[in-house]
């Protein structure tokens, strides 16, 4: 059973516009979310992350957004460039878990010129 | 950059063939993890471990096996690679994010660049 879930496998936005991922989960014990970016061929690189007790953190053109209540959180990248242009994961742990990530499947971003 | 590397970065070999992939780090990180990447899986967690000698198995641990000797050293093995092995293995290791998150100081995983590999 997926605890962490992102909806939308895809999403095309134009440069310059906001891009809004979204992620949600049903594991109200989850105290860290985060956010990973991926390029075709490298690794997955940290990108910013939320503690739970927190609703918004920004570094950046990266704000994440967490609606407890909802159980929900949203990565809003503002303006988009072509260089974000990548697969985009959710991530979230659980205290005492031996620091393990418990993954989304990924939403991949396309930003056109 | 956490100064991870990995090796081999790209394999190929036939079904039955032991295969060893190494994770190496530069930083005396205690944790490392291996994960597989396949199209419709996202991140998926083979083994970690938590100290020198000391490893447990993630959500698809079946056919792999782990070592750790020493802190720099993490081994993925598959004792006999299947077809269904074939794919992009991501070592990891987890340190301090420096960032807070936003509230209390969190630790967060930083990863290699990968290996291919293609069981034939």
């Amino acid at each position: 059973d997926q605890q962490v879930k992102q909806n939308s496998p895809s999403l095309s936005v134009q440069e310059g516009r906001i891009s809004i991922l979204n992620c949600d989960y049903t594991n109200s014990m989850f105290d860290y979310f985060l956010w990973y970016k991926k390029y075709p061929a490298e690794g997955p690189t940290f990108l910013i992350s939320i503690s739970s007790i927190k609703d918004k953190n920004e570094d950046g053109r990266f704000t994440v957004f967490l609606n407890k209540s909802a159980k929900h959180l949203s990565l809003h990248i503002v303006p988009s460039q072509p260089g974000d242009s990548a697969v985009y994961f959710c991530a979230a742990t659980l205290p005492g878990n031996n620091r393990k990530l418990i993954w989304g499947l990924g939403t991949s971003l396309a930003v056109n010129p | 950059d956490a100064g991870i590397t990995q090796s081999p970065r790209h394999k190929v070999t036939e079904t039955g063939t032991p295969v060893t992939l190494r994770c190496h780090q530069t930083e005396n990180h205690r944790y490392m993890y291996w994960y597989r990447q396949d199209p419709g899986h996202g991140l998926r967690l083979i083994h970690y471990s938590y100290g020198v000698k000391d490893t447990d198995k993630g959500e698809v641990s079946d056919g792999y096996s782990v070592s750790r000797s020493k802190t720099e050293d993490f081994l993925l093995t598959l004792e006999s690679a299947t077809s269904s092995q074939t794919s992009v293995y991501f070592c990891a290791i987890s340190a301090a994010s420096g960032t807070g998150g936003g509230g209390p100081f969190q630790e967060t995983q930083y990863f290699g660049p990968g290996t291919r590999l293609l069981v034939l």
